[in-house]
């Protein structure tokens, strides 16, 4: 089991350009998440997706959009890049209502807007 | 508003020394309190978790202690060693979905 996966591990972008992360679990969770990490500022929820076909605004939603596109699979898209999304974004996924509160994590996207 | 806050922001402890970490809440509708670890270009693994039915539990070297009246839990690492060298976060949620994280705590164990 490869876990969570994200590509791209690094990335840099102009102001203006737009990109999407991608991230996969293999362990048929429902839940998945995308975070923030900024020094300082520790994870920061931009969106989750509860289940297959929801997705509901976290903490820092603004300049994001998501697409959850199967149970597997859960983007993050920046439309317009701007510098304020220069960061480190982790995806993570959950049995959400299963035995197990635990989220797992990817190992993250380095992403510079210039 | 951060609903997690967490204390102190780095701890340097000489090894064989205990590591503690403070973090405090305000929503009482928060019913699970985990503790990561992440190393330098990782993602953040679990190390710990409590839920508010408990004071105390215990895996090995790490402890949570958690004071449901105050809304405050703490991480112990006893015996610390360089490799518990890392940045660790607090976090909470309620019966949902969401998860609140604290701002995070970087841990340097000088042999």
């Amino acid at each position: 089991n490869a876990g969570v996966t994200q590509t791209p591990k690094f990335q840099v972008l102009k102001t203006g350009q737009s990109m999407t992360l991608q991230c996969a679990q293999d362990m048929n969770h429902n839940s998945m998440y995308w975070y923030r990490q900024d020094p300082g500022m520790g994870l920061r929820l931009i969106y989750y997706s509860a289940s297959e076909g929801t997705t509901d605004k976290g903490e820092v939603p603004n300049g994001y959009n998501v697409s959850r596109l199967n149970k597997r699979e859960f983007s993050l898209r920046l439309e317009s890049a701007a510098p304020s999304q220069t960061s480190v974004y982790f995806c993570a996924s959950r049995d959400y209502g299963g035995v197990s509160s635990e989220q797992f994590f990817g190992p993250g996207t380095r992403l510079t807007v210039l | 508003q951060q609903q997690v806050k967490q204390s102190p922001q780095s701890l340097i402890v000489q090894k064989g020394g205990i590591s503690i970490i403070n973090c405090a809440y305000e929503n009482t509708a928060f019913d699970y309190f985990p503790w990561y670890q992440q190393f330098p270009g990782k993602g953040p693994a679990l190390l710990i978790a409590i839920r508010p039915d408990v004071s105390e539990k215990k895996e090995g070297r790490f402890t949570i202690s958690f004071n449901k009246s105050a809304k405050q839990f703490s991480l112990h690492i006893m015996d610390s060693q360089p490799g518990d060298s890392a940045t660790y976060f607090c976090a909470a949620a309620p019966q949902g979905n969401q998860f609140y994280f604290g701002t995070g705590t970087s841990l340097t164990v000088i042999p």
